[in-house]
């Protein structure tokens, strides 16, 4: 079974930083692009960033490029996600989602529960 | 960016009616050298990530009933349940991945 498991959200000032991870399990992570994608409070689905199986490659929306930073440890298993320069729309849950393949995520048949970023004084 | 609109933003409909879910993207979404539609529909519930429901269209994911389906164009689509169930109430996303950043509509509320 694919098991995706967030953590690191919290509360954060402006301004300040803020570093997730996802630690996946139940498939051969290194095979497969991942992404993540947040979602507002009471808002739609946004996709922020997406990275390539071997990490070679990485995509970003264009509100966060030069502010976060993905990345991926396949021995361990795991997706990060280091947002900096932090700004209260950057308030949501963020997903982590696997991909369908494994230079482009294209859709996600797996989702982690989510971790809570919330950026206020 | 590629834009995805759909329509209705709300359905309310009875059980065992059908029900029908429109998108549009704002240029195609067809690849001319392989000919998929690179289009998928979420279904997600009140405190609960997405669910994948179809890819590529018209592909049913693993798991979903046969009573959804999909079908469109290269800039118009459609996510049909034919029958619906209780457990069908939750909000429709459409999503793009033509290319990034990969867009979801604003998804259309399924209510009984």
């Amino acid at each position: 079974e694919v098991q995706l498991l967030e953590s690191g959200g919290g509360l954060v000032q402006p301004g300040g930083s803020l570093r997730l991870s996802c630690a996946a399990s139940g498939f051969t992570f290194g095979s497969y692009a991942m992404t993540w994608v947040r979602q507002a409070p009471g808002k739609g689905l946004e996709c922020v960033s997406a990275i390539s199986a071997s990490g070679s490659t990485t995509y970003y929306t264009a509100s966060v490029r030069g502010r976060f930073t993905i990345s991926r440890d396949n021995s361990k298993n795991t997706l990060y996600l280091e947002m900096n320069s932090l700004r209260a729309e950057d308030t949501a849950v963020y997903y982590c989602a696997n991909g369908a393949y494994s230079d482009h995520p294209h859709y996600s048949d797996s989702w982690g529960q989510g971790t809570l970023v919330t950026v206020s004084s | 960016d590629i834009v995805m609109t759909q329509s209705p933003d709300s359905l309310p409909l009875s059980l065992g009616e059908r029900a029908t879910i429109n998108c549009r993207s704002s240029q195609s979404v067809l690849s001319g050298s392989n000919n998929e539609i690179y289009l998928a529909w979420y279904q997600q519930k009140p405190g609960q990530p997405p669910r994948l429901i179809i890819y590529w269209a018209s592909t049913r994911a693993s798991g979903v009933p046969d009573r959804f389906s999909g079908s469109g164009s290269g800039t118009d689509f459609t996510l049909t349940i034919s029958s619906l169930q209780a457990e069908d109430v939750a909000v429709y996303y459409c999503q793009q991945y033509w290319y990034f950043p990969y867009t979801f509509g604003q998804g259309t509320k399924l209510e009984i």
